[in-house]
C-alpha cells in the first residue's frame, strides 16, 4: 500500500532555513508526481509545490516562490522540500502527496504531515 | 484563480442529504478535486475530474458541474461524514484550494 512518511520539522527562528522530507514506499517512485501541501493551525489547506514525475517541472505558490524549492531523489524514493528565508506565516503542518498518473496533477494519497513552527 | 465554497460551514442530521458548492474565478473545464478532513488527520482525496470518486470512496459522495460552478453531494450522512471538505482547482498553476465548509451534526 501507498505509504507517505514527512520528516523534517521542527522550531525554527525567522529567516532561518528548514529542509522537510517524504519517505515514500508502495509504489513506483519514478513514475509519479509528488506535491506539497500545507495547513496553518486551525486553517484551510494551501497548495504549495508540485515536482512532474522526472523531476524537471516544479510549480509554486506565490506565497513560497523564490524561497521553497522542491526536488526529489528517485533512488531513495524520497521528495524534499527545501524552505529557506522563513517566516512567521510558513508556521504549518507540510503534508506530501503523491499525485496520479497524468498531465493533469491533484493530491492523490497523503502523508500525516511534519509540523513546522516558525517562531523567534 | 481563487475558489469560493459555500456555505462555510453546515448543520446536518444523521440521514440527511447536503450540498457544498464552490465556484472558480475563471474557467477551470472540469479539473476539480474534493477533499475530507477530520480534526487531527491528514485529508483524504474523495473525488477528481469534478465527479469521479477515488478509490474506495462510496457512492453516496457525488460531485457535478463544470466551468466555474461545481457541487459536491452527500447522501444518507453518517456520523463519520461530519468533517471539513475542501475543493481545489487543477487546472492552471498555482493550484489552488477554496477555504474549506465544515459539516456539523
Amino acid at each position: 500500500q501507498v505509504q507517505l512518511v514527512e520528516s523534517g520539522g521542527g522550531v525554527v527562528q525567522p529567516g532561518r532555513s528548514l529542509r522537510l522530507s517524504c519517505a515514500a514506499s508502495g509504489f513506483t517512485f519514478h513514475h509519479y508526481a509528488m506535491h506539497w501541501v500545507r495547513q496553518a493551525p486551525g486553517k484551510g489547506l494551501e497548495w504549495v509545490s508540485v515536482i512532474s514525475y522526472d523531476g524537471n517541472d516544479k510549480y509554486y505558490a506565490d506565497s513560497v516562490k523564490g524561497r521553497f524549492t522542491i526536488s526529489r531523489d528517485d533512488s531513495k524514493s524520497t521528495l524534499f522540500l527545501q524552505m529557506n528565508s522563513l517566516r512567521d506565516d510558513d508556521t504549518a503542518i507540510y503534508y506530501c502527496a503523491r499525485g496520479p498518473l497524468g498531465r493533469y496533477q491533484f493530491p492523490v494519497y497523503w502523508g500525516q504531515g511534519t509540523l513546522v513552527t516558525v517562531s523567534s | 484563480i481563487q475558489m469560493t465554497q459555500s456555505p462555510s460551514s453546515l448543520s446536518a442530521s444523521v440521514g440527511d442529504s447536503v450540498t457544498i458548492t464552490c465556484r472558480a474565478s475563471q474557467d477551470i473545464d472540469y479539473y476539480l478535486a474534493w477533499f475530507q478532513q477530520t480534526p487531527g488527520k491528514a485529508p483524504k482525496s474523495l473525488i477528481y475530474d469534478t465527479s469521479n470518486l477515488q478509490s474506495g470512496v462510496p457512492s453516496k459522495f457525488s460531485g457535478s458541474g463544470s466551468g466555474t460552478t461545481f457541487t459536491l453531494t452527500i447522501s444518507s450522512l453518517q456520523p463519520e461524514d461530519f468533517a471539513t471538505y475542501y475543493c481545489q482547482q487543477y487546472d492552471t498553476y498555482p493550484h489552488t484550494f477554496g477555504h474549506g465548509t465544515r459539516l456539523e451534526i
